[in-house]
C-alpha cells in the first residue's frame, strides 16, 4: 500500500523558514517524480513544486520561486520541502504527491499524503 | 501559465441525476488533463487521467471527455458518496496549473 505521511508544519512568523517532510512506502520511491501542492483555507489547489526521480530536475511555481528549495533523499525515502522568507499567503495546508512517472513530464498526481498545516502570523 | 478554469464553481443535483462538469484552459492542452475529487477535510483523490482513462477502483459512473481547450467530467448517477469538490489539472506544462474547483452537492 501507498503511504505518504507529512510532518513538520507549524505556526512560524513572516520572514521566518522551516522545512517540512513527506516520508513515503509502498513503492520504489527513487523511480517517481513527486511534488508539492498547497490548499490556503478554504481555497483550491496550488502547485508548489516538483522534483524528478533523480533529484536533479527541480521545479516551482512563480509564488515560491527563489524562497522554496524541494529535495529529496532517496536512501532515506523521503521528500523535502525548505521554505524561506515565508509570507502570510504562504499560510496552507502543503500535500506531497507521487507522480505516475519518473520525470516531471505529463505531471498526474495518483497518491496524496494527509498533509500538514503551515500557519505564517505573528 | 495556463490557466484553468471550471463552470460552474458550484452545483446541487439530486441523487440519480446526470451530473457535468466543464474545464477550460487557456491554450490548447491536447489530452493533458487530470481530474481530482475532494471531500471536505481529506486530501485529494486521483480519478481521471489523459482527458478520459479512469483510474484503477473508480466507480464507472465517473467518466471524462475532450481535448485540446474544452473537457468534461461527467457522473452518469449521483450518489451520496459524490458530494465533494472537483478539480480539472493540466499536466501539459511542467508548471502545473488547476482548475479553482467545483463544489457539488445533493439538493
Amino acid at each position: 500500500e501507498v503511504q505518504l505521511v507529512e510532518s513538520g508544519g507549524a505556526l512560524v512568523q513572516p520572514g521566518g523558514s522551516l522545512r517540512v517532510s513527506c516520508a513515503v512506502s509502498g513503492f520504489t520511491f527513487s523511480s517517481y517524480a513527486m511534488s508539492w501542492v498547497r490548499q490556503a483555507p478554504g481555497k483550491g489547489l496550488e502547485w508548489v513544486s516538483g522534483i524528478g526521480g533523480n533529484g536533479y530536475s527541480t521545479y516551482y511555481a512563480d509564488s515560491v520561486k527563489g524562497r522554496f528549495t524541494i529535495s529529496r533523499d532517496n536512501s532515506k525515502n523521503t521528500l523535502f520541502l525548505q521554505m524561506n522568507s515565508l509570507r502570510a499567503e504562504d499560510t496552507a495546508v502543503y500535500y506531497c504527491a507521487k507522480t505516475r512517472d519518473y520525470q516531471h513530464v505529463d505531471p498526474v498526481f495518483d497518491n496524496w499524503g494527509q498533509g500538514t498545516l503551515i500557519t505564517v502570523s505573528s | 501559465d495556463i490557466q484553468m478554469t471550471q463552470s460552474p464553481s458550484s452545483l446541487s443535483a439530486s441523487m440519480g441525476d446526470r451530473v457535468t462538469i466543464t474545464c477550460r484552459a487557456s491554450q490548447t492542452i491536447s489530452n493533458y488533463l487530470n481530474w481530482y475529487q475532494q471531500k471536505p477535510g481529506k486530501a485529494p483523490k486521483f480519478l481521471i487521467y489523459a482527458a478520459s482513462i479512469l483510474e484503477s477502483g473508480v466507480p464507472s459512473r465517473f467518466s471524462g471527455s475532450g481535448s485540446g481547450t474544452d473537457f468534461t467530467l461527467t457522473i452518469s448517477s449521483l450518489q451520496p458518496e459524490d458530494v465533494a469538490t472537483y478539480y480539472c489539472q493540466q499536466s501539459y506544462s511542467t508548471s502545473v496549473t488547476f482548475g479553482q474547483g467545483t463544489r457539488l452537492e445533493i439538493k
